[in-house]
């Protein structure tokens, strides 16, 4: 069986350093992978996708950005944190072609001080 | 591209009530609907979907009905019970690869025991 992992679960970082998150997934090959965020109390933003490994497109410009260096991994970035970038970062993953289900990670609650 | 618009954005039913969320979308292509429900501070969960070829499909106490005419899907959620309490997200996706999925700003249902 698939199954997604996400980390760190929770992270506190100042405003002005860098980030880095990782996803990964188990159980599958050749996924399409995608970065969420949600704001507290708010709906899901997409933020990136990728259908291949070094194919990322981006739904949203602001100073983060993606990277899949491996085709089960999903790295989301920023070289200078920003206040607003505070949230609960979702990573997600679908079958390749042919199927539309998402399956989220379990998330990483990002709070920028 | 798709937008997807969830009502109410707050819902309160007593335990053992039924509970109704709409969603209406834009594009007439989208072929793919599913539904997530999102615990607090937990990962958004599918709990059910339907695709544009049926009108409505059902699982247990959890309905999801189809009008393509008028552009919109709805969640029906029978005898309600306190752990129903979550946050549900619908999406709409038309894009073969899901990579045009878009989500409903959520519902907050509250079940009162």
């Amino acid at each position: 069986s698939q199954t997604i992992h996400q980390w760190p679960a929770t992270l506190v970082q100042p405003v002005g350093s860098p980030l880095s998150l990782e996803c990964t997934v188990e159980g599958t090959s050749n996924p399409n992978l995608y970065w969420y965020r949600q704001a507290a109390g708010r709906g899901l933003q997409l933020l990136f996708y990728s259908i291949g490994i070094d194919q990322i497109s981006s739904e949203v410009p602001q100073n983060l950005s993606a990277s899949r260096p491996q085709d089960r991994q999903f790295i989301l970035s920023s070289k200078k944190l920003l206040l607003s970038d505070s949230g609960f970062y979702l990573c997600a993953w679908a079958p390749g072609q042919g199927s539309d289900t998402q399956y989220f990670g379990p998330g990483t609650r990002l709070t920028v001080l | 591209g798709e937008n997807v618009e969830q009502h109410p954005s707050t819902l309160s039913v007593q335990e053992g009530d039924s509970a109704v969320i709409k969603c209406t979308y834009s594009d007439s292509a989208s072929n793919y609907f599913p539904w997530y429900k999102q615990e607090l501070g937990k990962r958004p969960q599918l709990i059910i979907d339907i695709r544009s070829n049926v009108g409505e499909k059902k699982d247990q106490r959890i309905a999801v009905t189809l009008n393509k005419t008028a552009k919109h899907f709805s969640l029906h959620i029978t005898e309600t019970q306190p752990e129903d309490s979550a946050v549900y997200f619908c999406a709409a996706s038309g894009d073969r690869n899901n990579n045009d999925m878009r989500f409903g700003a959520g519902t907050r249902l509250t079940v009162k025991p």
